[in-house]
């Protein structure tokens, strides 16, 4: 079974430009959840869907980030303009609905180095 | 924002030896969850606890949780260089929301 796929997997731009991941989560898995990840820091959620419904958003900086996920599949986050304080680890997971268990699969992540 | 708080914030042992790491937490959760997280790479889901268990084995993993403390455990026995990594606990507080916490690094000689 194929795990959570990511692209790219690792980037880098000039501030003040725009830039987009892209996340394919595991088949039949219908809540997806795009995290930031800091050096040193554990994962922190920026928003989560279930299907193509963000059902929590409340931590994604709605200025300059974006995301979708059309027809419930796929996802794509976006930065525009990413800023030098956007440089970390973006890490999407997967999960399917399961009253008691919400175990996440994680990508290998996109890291954003913005100079 | 960081619910959790791994303690200690590293670990280095030998090959053999067990590996204690523990975590704290703020508020009142559903379950516990551990996640390792091996270098530039995404975090793996090792264990489980749920808020009305008090322990939970798997393989060479051993986790408690201690409610009334808000603490949790995570015990590696005989340890491999293969677990080297960071290890990271996460509260679901009822939410279908992780928080996860600071991560402990271990480092693992040979």
């Amino acid at each position: 079974e194929a795990g959570v796929v990511q692209s790219p997997r690792y980037k880098i731009i000039e501030k003040k430009q725009p830039v987009a991941f892209w996340c394919n989560p595991i088949s039949g898995h219908n809540t997806l959840y795009w995290y930031l990840q800091n050096l040193g820091q554990g994962p922190e959620l920026l928003i989560r869907y279930e299907n193509e419904e963000a059902v929590d958003d409340s931590q994604l900086p709605k200025d300059r980030f974006s995301a979708e996920r059309l027809k419930g599949v796929d996802s794509t986050l976006k930065i525009q303009p990413a800023e030098l304080g956007d440089s970390a680890v973006y890490l999407c997971a997967s999960s399917s609905r399961g009253i008691g268990n919400n175990e996440q699969f994680f990508g290998p992540g996109t890291r954003l180095t913005v100079l | 924002s960081q619910q959790g708080e791994e303690d200690p914030q590293a670990l280095s042992i030998q090959e053999g030896e067990n590996a204690t790491m523990n975590c704290s937490y703020k508020t009142s959760i559903n379950n516990l969850q551990w996640y390792r997280q091996n270098s530039g790479r995404g975090l793996v889901h090792l264990i489980l606890i749920r808020s009305n268990e008090r322990e939970k084995h798997s393989g060479r993993l051993r986790v408690t949780l201690d409610t009334s403390k808000k603490s949790s455990s995570l015990l590696i026995t005989a340890s491999r260089a293969a677990d080297t990594a960071s290890y990271f606990c996460a509260t679901d507080a009822r939410t279908d929301k992780l928080i996860f916490g600071t991560g402990t690094r271990l480092q693992v000689f040979p």
